[in-house]
């Protein structure tokens, strides 16, 4: 079963435009971990953001915002006025557990392109 | 402060041939991960290593796939005879320590071509 999904396959957007990645995310588990990576189109993977799950307060950072609820098991991710730099494949990831989760489960990523 | 380092970063084989990808993790980084991007399936998890010991490959296939940590050098994942569907982004990630308290750095991949 799909742990993470990421609905939105493509996203396109004209600059200065605010965007919203949706993340869906199921587990068992009380304690887990919540990631987001973005992949630019020279295609290495940037660390943007963790959360663990008993810490659901929004975080900003610049430009980027995540929504962390548990009611709804999402962790979405807005860009608030993109910019074409934002153009890249993000993803959403998972990991569950304390002492014995740390493998990543990946959402099959949202291609997001950003147009002047 | 280096990053993940992967080498090379592009690499074309041969069906049949040998492929070895190599990773060394940041500084001060002693747990590597592998994970595989095959084209339309997303990123999954391939084997978790520490020095000398592999902790977890439950995501590794049966054959022809193979890793080590050694104790000295970088990470190496290792795929023998390979095939066509091998062709894949190969990543490298990093933590400092164990679990899913530490975040995960990659590496910029390895670009596999079977032809």
């Amino acid at each position: 079963a799909q742990k993470v999904t990421q609905a939105q396959t493509e996203i396109s957007v004209v600059e200065k435009e605010d965007v919203t990645l949706e993340c869906v995310y199921e587990t068992r588990d009380t304690t887990y971990y919540l990631f987001w990576y973005k992949q630019p189109p020279s295609g290495e993977l940037v660390f943007l953001i963790r959360r663990n799950s008993f810490d659901e307060q929004n975080e900003i950072s610049g430009r980027y915002s995540w929504n962390f609820q548990k009611s709804t098991s999402s962790f979405n991710f807005t860009i608030t006025a993109s910019q074409v730099v934002d153009s890249a494949v993000y993803f959403c990831a998972l990991s569950e557990g304390t002492n014995s989760g740390y493998a990543l489960n990946f959402g099959k990523g949202t291609s997001l392109l950003v147009t002047p | 402060n280096a990053g993940v380092m992967q080498n090379p970063r592009h690499l074309v084989r041969r069906r049949g041939q040998e492929a070895r990808l190599r990773c060394s993790p940041m500084k001060g980084h002693s747990h590597v991960y592998w994970y595989r991007q095959l084209p339309e399936e997303g990123l999954k998890f391939m084997v978790y290593l520490q020095k000398e010991n592999i902790i977890d490959e439950s995501g590794m296939p049966k054959e022809r796939f193979s890793a080590e940590f050694p104790k000295e050098g970088p990470s190496i994942l290792r795929i023998q005879q390979v095939v066509r569907g091998d062709s894949a982004a190969y990543f490298c990630a990093s933590s400092r320590g164990p679990g899913t308290g530490y975040e995960q750095y990659f590496g910029p991949g390895t670009r596999l071509t079977v032809t």
